[in-house]
């Protein structure tokens, strides 16, 4: 099972919208509404940011939202705030009880 | 609240095997599958496999099958990750966390981690 691929970085400056996208195949992302984000600050463990390509856990901010177009899915952050700044990982359903998560996105806020 | 508890760290040597816990508490043990993750020195992270509580059914990705065997115990909440012929490229921080879901589903994804335990595989 491949990884999803993501960009290595994006940047942006407070108060901007950036996008981070995640692109895997039909057997993954294309067959699934199980997509999540996850956000990890350095030395940290992992933090739920979205689950079911759009949901957002009780206590997330709004100002991160998710969305899905064939084998794409993707988390927008508007109006970046500089804690902002973390690893951001995709992940999906990739066959029966398998996942796969993408390679992770280095976000830094200018 | 709610958490997950990881055994501590451990190095040991190539060919051996390690043996990790995680103790739940808070919530009803075997309502939430348990997930494996790891995360390489500088690396993304990587699925290892799922262990549904209530029965103790296991589901491994395919990189780890043959290697990797997660069990549970029920009466002390706790989910154990055994990984066998280890070598240096086995070196990572390993995550147990929580699913949204349990028996009925495939899983949802990760709501809660525990904090990892560091394993480095050095001669």
């Amino acid at each position: 099972q491949s990884a999803l691929t993501q960009p290595a970085s994006v940047s942006g400056s407070p108060g901007q919208s950036i996008t981070i996208s995640c692109t895997g195949t039909s057997s993954d992302i294309g067959s699934s509404n199980l997509v999540s984000w996850y956000q990890q600050h350095p030395g940290k463990a992992p933090k739920l940011m979205i689950y079911e390509g759009t949901k957002r856990p009780s206590g997330v901010s709004n100002h991160f939202s998710g969305s899905k177009s064939g084998n794409t899915a993707s988390l927008t952050i508007s109006g970046l705030q500089a804690d902002d700044e973390a690893h951001y990982y995709c992940c999906s359903l990739a066959g029966r009880s398998t996942w796969v998560f993408g390679g992770g996105t280095k976000l830094t806020v200018l | 609240q709610v958490q997950l508890v990881q055994s501590g760290a451990e190095v040991t040597k190539p060919g051996a095997s390690v043996k990790l816990s995680c103790k739940a508490s808070g919530y009803t043990f075997i309502s939430r599958y348990v997930h494996w993750v790891r995360q390489a020195p500088g690396q993304g992270l990587e699925w290892m496999g799922i262990i549904n509580p209530t029965d103790g059914g296991t589901s491994y990705a395919q990189k780890f099958r043959g290697r990797v065997t997660v069990t549970r115990g029920t009466s002390t909440s706790t989910v154990y990750m055994e990984l066998r012929s280890l070598r240096s490229e086995d070196t990572a921080v390993y995550y147990c966390a929580r699913d949204l879901s349990g028996s009925g589903s495939e899983g949802v994804a990760f709501d809660i981690w525990g904090q990892g335990t560091m394993v480095t595989v050095s001669s």
